[in-house]
């Protein structure tokens, strides 16, 4: 149980596009979501905190009209990385605490040319 | 400013032996710490995890010391095996009524027949 289930796993755009990533609770109710990015070779930066029906809580240094957040319902939450630059070309990944602990997706490489 | 350190990049052990991974942390307020086993393009896989009010805990061939008083921790796996390569991260949850995972730099580890 409690799995996360997060799309699209590869995304490549183009710069100055955006892209929206999707992540769904398939078995469970997830009130919050967590967000982070991960460079090649480096840790998981938490990126955003979001908690449904309420605004993201962001973390020091992260642009919130950057990367956009909304989770309108208890099984979805997005990620927006708006006017995407090949800066942000990283991973991300989104993780929710559940009873059992934390569940993670699989994660979206995403590579902007 | 990284709250959670693993001071080794990579660590290289013979299958059959010991390998003993290290994590330091800075917030005496982290309440509870998780090991992760991760692979390039994937989501983290929980492995272990201790609360701090314990300074061990062990599930089959994983154990997880802690070490408060030192902000230490350390994660034994015995025997190794080469399925254990991947990267390890070390993870500590937030303080102020938080849920938040702050992951550690982590650590290469190979495992060579």
């Amino acid at each position: 149980g409690a799995v996360v289930s997060q799309h699209p796993s590869r995304v490549i755009c183009k710069s100055g596009t955006s892209v929206k990533i999707e992540c769904r609770s398939l078995d469970f109710q997830a009130t919050t979501m967590f967000w982070y990015r991960q460079f090649p070779k480096q840790s998981l930066m938490l990126m955003a905190t979001s908690n449904e029906g309420s605004k993201a809580t962001y973390e020091q240094g992260v642009e919130k009209d950057k990367f956009l957040i909304n989770h309108a319902s208890l099984t979805l939450s997005t990620l927006t990385v708006t006017s995407a630059h090949p800066e942000d070309s990283s991973f991300y990944i989104c993780s929710a605490p559940t009873l059992y602990g934390y569940t993670f997706g699989s994660g979206t490489r995403l590579t902007v040319v | 400013d990284q709250q959670v350190k693993q001071n080794s990049p990579s660590l290289s052990v013979q299958e059959g032996r010991i390998s003993i991974l290290n994590c330091d942390y800075t917030n005496s307020m982290f309440d509870y710490f998780l090991w992760y086993k991760k692979y390039p393009a994937e989501g983290p896989t929980f492995l272990i995890s201790i609360s701090s009010i314990k300074d061990k805990n062990e599930d089959g061939r994983f154990t997880v010391f802690l070490n408060k008083s030192a902000k230490h921790l350390s994660l034994h796996i015995v025997p190794s095996q080469p399925g254990d390569s991947a990267v390890y991260f070390c993870a500590a949850r937030g303080n102020y009524n938080t849920d938040k995972l702050i992951f550690g730099t982590g650590t290469r580890l190979q495992v060579f027949p």
